[in-house]
């Protein structure tokens, strides 16, 4: 079955450098990824998603890196800011009749040290 | 602020009840998804609806049941209740559904504390 894991639960930064969260996924034959940012006591909110047809993606301080050879995933963010203290989580996306779902992994907790 | 609303914020009931969770999707989204956030478990789909119509469905239990009604709100029913029900649940919504990939945008959530 499909499962979406992470490498690390915890992860903790100086602000001012860059963080690096990694996933790694074990269904060969997805296609489309996202990350999503969990505040707390807020909804999962999506940062930058990725097509199996690239293997990189940038936005506004944040890279996705996709190495479908080794089926991983990893999110980059530039210039931490204390702001970005939150769990992070990879997900694929599927569809099947008609319908869509995600697939979470299991979170990383991102820490900004002052 | 995703435009997805969610009630109650909190609810606290005893085993053996029955609750009604309720999400109000984004202006001219159709597409309503619903999860539930537990340490154990983490975060894990249970169904996706579609302009009133059942579109996927993950594990969900069969305690469980939601459904989409035309004004395009939706409703989860969790009945005979267990201590492991309590977690986090998460409605989300999206323009359509499909072989496109349109973004979810989660609602703040419902904390469900079974005692």
């Amino acid at each position: 079955g499909e499962s979406v894991g992470l490498h690390l639960p915890t992860l903790s930064v100086q602000e001012g450098d860059n963080s690096i969260i990694n996933c790694a996924y074990s269904n060969s034959a997805s296609d489309y990824f996202i990350w999503y940012k969990q505040e707390s006591g807020k909804g999962p909110q999506f940062i930058i998603d990725i097509r199996s047809n690239m293997d990189k993606r940038q936005g506004q301080r944040v890279t996705v890196l996709l190495n479908k050879t080794v089926k991983h995933l990893s999110l980059q963010i530039a210039a931490t800011q204390p702001g970005d203290s939150a769990v992070y989580f990879c997900a694929e996306k599927s569809w099947a009749g008609g319908g869509n779902k995600l697939t979470f992994g299991t979170g990383t907790q991102l820490k900004v040290e002052l | 602020d995703s435009g997805v609303t969610q009630t109650p914020k909190h609810l606290i009931t005893a085993t053996g009840q029955r609750v009604t969770l309720r999400c109000s999707p984004r202006s001219g989204d159709l597409s309503v998804y619903w999860y539930q956030q537990s340490l154990d478990q983490g975060l894990q789909f249970l169904i996706q609806y579609y302009n009133g119509e059942e579109r996927a469905k993950g594990n969900i239990l069969e305690r469980f049941s939601a459904q989409q009604f035309p004004d395009l709100h939706s409703e989860l029913n969790l009945s005979s209740l267990e201590l492991g029900d309590s977690a986090l649940y998460f409605c989300a919504s999206s323009p359509g559904t499909g072989d496109v990939a349109y973004e979810q945008f989660f609602g703040p959530g419902t904390r469900l504390t079974v005692l």
